[in-house]
């Protein structure tokens, strides 16, 4: 199984951008990476994924590097609504495999 | 509209007593999941299946079942055998083969009395 690592905690003010890093070095070539956030008391929701370009969508970009061992999430401009768990979770392209690490607990401050 | 439904939403039982939960996805989907959390905790994966009639285990699978005996549905079992089975679980599901995002049901939050 592919591993992760993400910082456990990450601040911003509101308005800022914040750039969320994930660490994947043993994802294989054929694994996408998919980010995913989860609010308090709900499950969670997807936010964006990606093989090996930089993806945009209406919630955020993800940057993902040349040698695919790390990505980046991105929010423009961070909203009070932002305040989440924050996951970065390889797929494993065979298996469908999907394993959640612990994440990143994103606080954003007015 | 298309979605993952799981029930109860709510179920207390006690000690001793295997409970099913219900997760039924009108998405067409290949792929379903079962996830464990518990309070500030992150989702760790209890079985998955990427086609009908086949399912693997996850990380934490022992004290659990399940069966995919039909496409849209991927019913989980907490036996007896689960030593600490009060917590919430979620269903998700998805295209399957590496597309498209992880789709998740809204949750089932077990409490053993």
């Amino acid at each position: 199984d592919a591993k992760t690592t993400q910082p456990n905690s990450m601040e911003s003010n509101e308005e800022e951008p914040v750039h969320l890093p994930c660490n994947h070095s043993t994802i294989s070539g054929t694994d996408y990476i998919h980010w995913y956030r989860q609010l308090p008391s709900q499950g969670p929701e997807y936010v964006i994924h990606g093989l090996t370009s930089n993806v945009n969508n209406r919630m955020a970009s993800l940057a993902i590097a040349e040698d695919r061992k790390s990505s980046t999430l991105i929010l423009h401009r961070a909203t009070l609504r932002d305040a989440a768990v924050y996951y970065c979770i390889p797929l494993e392209y065979n298996t469908d495999k999907l394993i959640f690490g612990t994440g990143t607990r994103l606080q954003v401050f007015p | 509209d298309g979605g993952i439904t799981q029930s109860p939403k709510y179920l207390f039982r006690k000690e001793g007593q295997n409970v099913t939960l219900s997760c039924e996805q009108n998405l067409n989907h290949d792929a379903m999941y079962w996830y464990r959390q518990d309070p500030g905790q992150g989702l760790r994966l209890i079985y998955y299946s990427q086609i009908v009639n086949d399912f693997q285990k996850g990380d934490i699978a022992e004290g659990y079942s399940v069966s995919r005996e039909k496409k849209e549905s991927f019913p989980l079992t907490v036996t007896s055998a689960q030593k600490n089975p009060t917590a919430f679980y979620l269903c998700a599901s998805h295209r399957g083969a590496n597309t498209g995002e992880l789709f998740f049901g809204e949750g089932s939050r077990l409490t053993v009395l």
